[in-house]
Parts: C-alpha cells; sequence; structure tokens
C-alpha cells in the first residue's frame, strides 16, 4: 500500500461547528504532515508530526487542533472557523522527520475540499 | 530562509512539443529538489526528483536537470501528451537533514490537441 486516504472528501460547515479531518497512511512513515492549499497556490505547511509528537507549528490558529493517534493516523481538529479558512487541506507523510532529505520523499493525499459558510 | 521561484506562471504546448519548466533557488545548502504534478481536484504527485550530487535525471519522457552553481533546475517534459495537462510544482529542501518542502509557485501546463 503507497497511498495516503483522506476523509471526507469534501466538507461544509458554519463558522460554529466543529468537525475533524482524517488521514491515514499504511507505509510504515513515521513522519505526517498538514498542508492548506488555497486556489492557484502551492501547499503551505501546518503541522508536522514525528513519531506522533508534534514538531512542528508554522504558527497555525489555535481554531485548527492536529492529533496523531498512532504511527498510521492523522487528524485536524476544527473549530470556530473562518470563511478564509475555506481551501484544500491536504495530508502527506514521508520515511521520517530527521535524516538526509534526498532520501525523504513526501507523498501526498487527495486532500478535503474545506468549505466554511 | 529559502525561496523558490518558478517559471513561467502558465505555458500552453501543442500536443507532442516539449515543455520546459524552471526553477532557481536562493539557499547553497538545499540538496534535494522534487517535481510535484497536481491535476484538478487531486493532491499533488510526486513526478520526479533530483538530488545534489546529480545533474540530470531522466524517467521516459520526463527529466530533470541541475545546476548547482547557477542555483537552478528545470523539468523537461518531451512528446507532450492531453493528459499532462496539470499544475506543476518545483520544490526544494533547504538544509541536508529537514523535511520542509518549499515550494514554487505553480506552472499551470496546457497541453492542446
Amino acid at each position: 500500500d503507497t497511498e495516503v486516504t483522506q476523509t471526507p472528501k469534501h466538507l461544509v460547515m458554519g463558522m460554529t461547528n466543529k468537525k475533524s479531518l482524517k488521514c491515514e497512511q499504511h507505509m510504515g512513515h513515521r513522519a505526517m504532515y498538514w498542508y492548506k492549499q488555497k486556489a492557484k497556490k502551492p501547499p503551505e505547511l501546518m503541522f508536522v508530526y514525528s513519531y506522533e509528537k508534534l514538531s512542528i507549528n508554522e504558527s497555525v490558529p489555535s481554531r485548527f487542533s492536529p492529533e496523531c493517534p498512532n504511527s498510521s493516523l492523522l487528524n485536524l481538529h476544527l473549530h470556530a472557523l473562518q470563511p478564509e479558512d475555506s481551501a484544500l487541506y491536504l495530508c502527506a507523510s514521508s520515511r521520517w522527520a530527521s535524516g538526509r532529505a534526498s532520501y525523504n520523499e513526501q507523498f501526498f493525499g487527495p486532500g478535503t475540499r474545506l468549505t466554511v459558510l | 530562509g529559502e525561496n523558490v521561484e518558478q517559471h513561467p506562471s502558465t505555458l500552453s504546448v501543442q500536443e507532442g512539443d516539449s515543455a520546459v519548466i524552471k526553477c532557481t533557488y536562493s539557499d547553497s545548502a538545499s540538496n534535494y529538489f522534487p517535481w510535484y504534478k497536481q491535476e484538478l481536484g487531486k493532491g499533488p504527485q510526486l513526478i520526479i526528483d533530483i538530488r545534489s550530487n546529480v545533474g540530470e535525471k531522466k524517467d521516459q519522457r520526463i527529466a530533470v536537470t541541475l545546476n548547482k552553481t547557477a542555483k537552478h533546475f528545470s523539468l523537461h517534459i518531451t512528446e507532450t501528451q492531453p493528459e499532462d495537462s496539470a499544475v506543476y510544482f518545483c520544490a526544494a529542501i533547504p538544509t541536508e537533514y529537514g523535511n520542509k518542502l518549499v515550494f514554487g509557485a505553480g506552472t499551470i501546463l496546457r497541453v492542446k490537441s
């Protein structure tokens, strides 16, 4: 299995809702990532988990709360979002979160298209 | 920090022609340069990458070249096909030991049949 899966594919939520995005990989990767991608822009890194511990938080607002329950799963909990948070949320994984970058390819999932009303 | 510039922003070619996308980077310590293809409604897919100890790498119709002295790398697609139409992102990782991808702005490639 060489893929990263994400659910749901689409999500529409109001500003007072609480929802969660889920990501799963079974490649034995020990690093997992959340990216945000706005239309016609490159992905922007939000969080990095290494060995199930948060290692990088790119100054993301607290209304986004990541969680890594085990080495295969990554969640992003959403609460009190704003319309400007509407975007494609991408999950990625790589073999590890440190070590030689040139042997640490990141594999992306298909993303969750989030719309905040 | 690392900055990656990508050109052109859009590129239209006839089916069968070649396409070239160019990127420059600022951090001379960067040593890994992946290229991603993103089709509409999908996540980015790694299509080829190159490491700093290599000048060129080919995979069928796709090739990447790296000039470390000039700090630029390029994606070459030959014999383009309609299914090559997508957004292409170059990226760099700025330190030898790291995992933070710095992306270029992207190139929309349209292959006209």
